[in-house]
């Protein structure tokens, strides 16, 4: 249904390595964000955009980085990962419209550091 | 800081029987959303509600947005193998900016053929 992408879907890396994970969708939208998710456990929000060149932190502290360069591209990166990081990375994009603030969520990436 | 959360943490019933699945904020909310989770997924989108007391029906789900707007409820009627996965509530605060939603903290179904 939704037309957001994520790779890689599984990344296993050693500690100490830069990883960035890509996110992109062609829906247009202004909005996107980045949630982190632990097995079985609620989404929390760690970087959001309302558009180009916008970037604001979320509510869970992060050591990640994100860029919103163009409107369909949200890659997040980590310069440095360790073995905390090791999480599910979802992305996701909503409407401009206020009426419908509907998420639609990307296939995720499981991220393992070792 | 605001908090969302959902009862039960689980719930396994046996398929046919209904399910049940609460959210209450610590503050009011602008608008509640659902999602649904299967295994090894990603959420995927229900439903919002805006007003109070609001209720939608899809087919055999029934949402309710309480009339303080602060607690919901998502209702499964005769509950089938295709239900399982973790439904997760998800809040829009007032005077924060737009769609920062507050995911609750999830219900696991697991239905029994």
């Amino acid at each position: 249904e939704a037309d957001i992408y994520q790779t890689p879907r599984y990344l296993v890396i050693g500690t100490g390595k830069k990883i960035t994970l890509e996110c992109s969708q062609t829906m247009g939208h202004d909005k996107m964000y980045w949630y982190q998710q632990d097995p079985g456990m609620e989404l929390h929000l760690i970087h959001y955009s309302y558009g180009v060149n916008s970037t604001e932190k979320g509510d869970l502290s992060s050591e990640s980085t994100v860029s919103r360069i163009r409107t369909e591209h949200f890659p997040l990166t980590l310069e440095s990962a360790r073995p905390s990081h090791t999480s599910q990375y979802l992305c996701a994009s909503s409407e401009t419209n206020r009426q419908n603030e509907k998420l639609f969520f990307g296939s995720g990436t499981q991220l393992s550091v070792l | 800081g605001q908090q969302v959360m959902q009862i039960p943490q689980y719930q396994h019933v046996q398929e046919g029987e209904d399910f049940t699945t609460y959210c209450n904020s610590s503050t009011t909310l602008s608008n509640i959303q659902w999602y649904k989770q299967r295994p090894g997924g990603h959420p995927v989108f229900l439903i919002q509600l805006v007003k109070s007391g609001e209720v939608k029906k899809q087919k055999r789900l029934t949402f309710q947005f309480g009339e303080a707007k602060k607690n919901s409820s998502l209702h499964i009627t005769a509950t089938q193998t295709t239900d399982v996965g973790t439904y997760f509530c998800a809040g829009g605060p007032y005077g924060g900016a737009t769609n920062k939603l507050i995911f609750g903290t999830g219900t696991l179904l697991a239905v029994q053929p």
